[in-house]
């Protein structure tokens, strides 16, 4: 079974400075990358994807992710946050081939942003 | 599209009541995801549904909670008795799957259930 770890549970930087959130995942093989971002009082909203190709992914609102499979990570970085960032962040991982379309979640990082 | 819908958006009963949360899925989408957010254990799926069955429901706390999906535009998720440890955000979720490109999810706005 596949688990993914965001070890960071909150992260406070500077508007204007760049970000990098970590996420590392447990899986036999390639899995499917999701990164989501959930503001206050909302649902999730999903930012990017990884299936297969390029490791860099672009997503919205000017994120990206890497997948790195040699350390199992998939960190996403934005290169100027922004005050509307301050959300909470989950990565997430899918099993290619899984019938049930599963998706098993991080504990999530809270990302707060100094004017 | 809509998005995926949910009602409703705030719940507030007292222990002991039924309480029925709502979910109305992407139109075209497969399957179908009911997901409880606290702050102590985070984001846990409860079950899923694949065209409308139940696929896995080992997530449901105990026999307190049920789920549906008579159609592929409608599901419940139906809590009878009520107590106050079941004060959470309740997500569905849908997704057009199997498939490469069809496994992401799609969150509904989430309900607000607070048991007193």
């Amino acid at each position: 079974a596949q688990s993914v770890t965001q070890p960071d549970i909150h992260i406070t930087v500077s508007e204007g400075a760049s970000l990098e959130l970590r996420c590392n995942y447990s899986y036999g093989a390639t899995p499917y990358l999701f990164w989501y971002v959930q503001s206050p009082g909302q649902g999730l909203q999903l930012l990017l994807k990884y299936f297969s190709g390029d490791t860099l992914v672009q997503g919205i609102k000017g994120f990206e992710a890497e997948f790195k499979r040699s350390q199992s990570s998939f960190n996403l970085r934005k290169p100027s946050v922004h005050w509307s960032d301050a959300a909470e962040y989950f990565c997430a991982v899918g099993a290619p081939n899984n019938a049930g379309n599963m998706l098993t979640f991080g504990g999530g990082t809270r990302l707060m942003v100094k004017p | 599209d809509a998005g995926v819908i949910q009602s409703p958006r705030h719940e507030v009963t007292e222990m002991g009541q039924e309480v029925t949360l709502r979910c109305k899925p992407i139109s075209g989408h497969n399957s179908l995801f009911w997901y409880r957010q606290t702050m102590m254990r985070g984001l846990e799926l409860l079950i899923y549904f694949n065209n409308n069955v139940p696929i896995d429901d080992s997530g449901m706390p105990e026999d307190r909670f049920s789920a549906k999906m008579p159609n592929a535009s409608f599901s419940t998720l139906k809590i009878q008795p009520s107590e106050p440890r079941d004060s959470a955000v309740y997500f569905c979720a849908s997704s057009s799957g199997p498939g490469q490109g069809a496994i992401e999810q799609y969150f509904g706005p989430g309900t607000r259930l607070t048991v007193t």
